[in-house]
């Protein structure tokens, strides 16, 4: 029973590089969201998505793009990255009711020289 | 619009007392889930209890209950006899039935509690 799963757990990029932080869970969950996490600011809301197909922003989206192809995968890319995008990154994900919590991977730190 | 405040940046508890930690929020849907997570310093986010906008009574978990006050739209998390693995990050968040299901955080409380 995996959970929500996050790839890569550590990741070190340069100015303006791309990559793509992977999702993945086992639960049948329909609501799947990204989040950063910064000293003093708690998380971030970056996109969220209520099913496949459907995906929508948060509060911090920009130089964040997701899709959200099937039910289990949820990945997020960053296009071309900064050092403001230095963060710790996490993935959860739920059923999509307000009476349930969420399960979070195990996140990913990111940072951009 | 959504909003979760939590005031305190830190607290201190001796060992074996009770604290707590505040969180106020703020919505205008009358439907909506009131959460707490724990982070200790391994990073990984782990719920401790809920709390439902129609919920009568506060909820209990354990050593954890939520003191949830609906006319103030306050959800204080308060842990009796604190013991020293519940130092970490404590976060509030909420979360609406407006269609979009958003989970909203709070900034967090970090607890250290002494022996």
């Amino acid at each position: 029973n995996a959970g929500v799963t996050q790839t890569p757990k550590f990741q070190v990029l340069k100015t303006g590089q791309s990559m793509t932080l992977q999702c993945a869970q086992d639960m049948n969950h329909e609501y799947m969201s990204w989040y950063r996490q910064d000293p003093g600011m708690g998380l971030r809301l970056i996109h969220y998505s209520v099913g496949a197909g459907i995906t929508d922003q948060g509060e911090v989206p920009n130089g964040y793009n997701v899709s959200r192809s099937t039910t289990e995968d949820f990945p997020l890319r960053l296009l071309s990255a900064a050092p403001s995008q230095t963060s710790v990154y996490f993935c959860a994900s739920s059923y999509r009711s307000f009476n349930t919590e969420a399960f979070f991977g195990q996140g990913t730190r990111l940072t951009v020289v | 619009a959504q909003k979760i405040t939590q005031t305190q940046p830190g607290m201190f508890v001796q060992e074996k007392e009770a604290v707590t930690l505040d969180c106020t929020y703020d919505t205008s849907d009358p439907s909506y889930g009131l959460f707490w997570y724990k982070q200790p310093s391994s990073g990984e986010m782990i719920f401790l209890i809920y709390q439902g906008s129609y919920d009568q009574q506060n909820a209990t978990e354990g050593r954890y209950s939520l003191n949830f006050q609906k006319a103030r739209k306050s959800a204080n998390l308060v842990i009796s006899a604190s013991q020293l693995g519940d130092s970490a990050m404590y976060f509030c968040a909420m979360r609406e039935t407006s269609g979009t299901y958003k989970y909203i955080f709070g900034t967090g409380t970090r607890l250290k509690v002494l022996a």
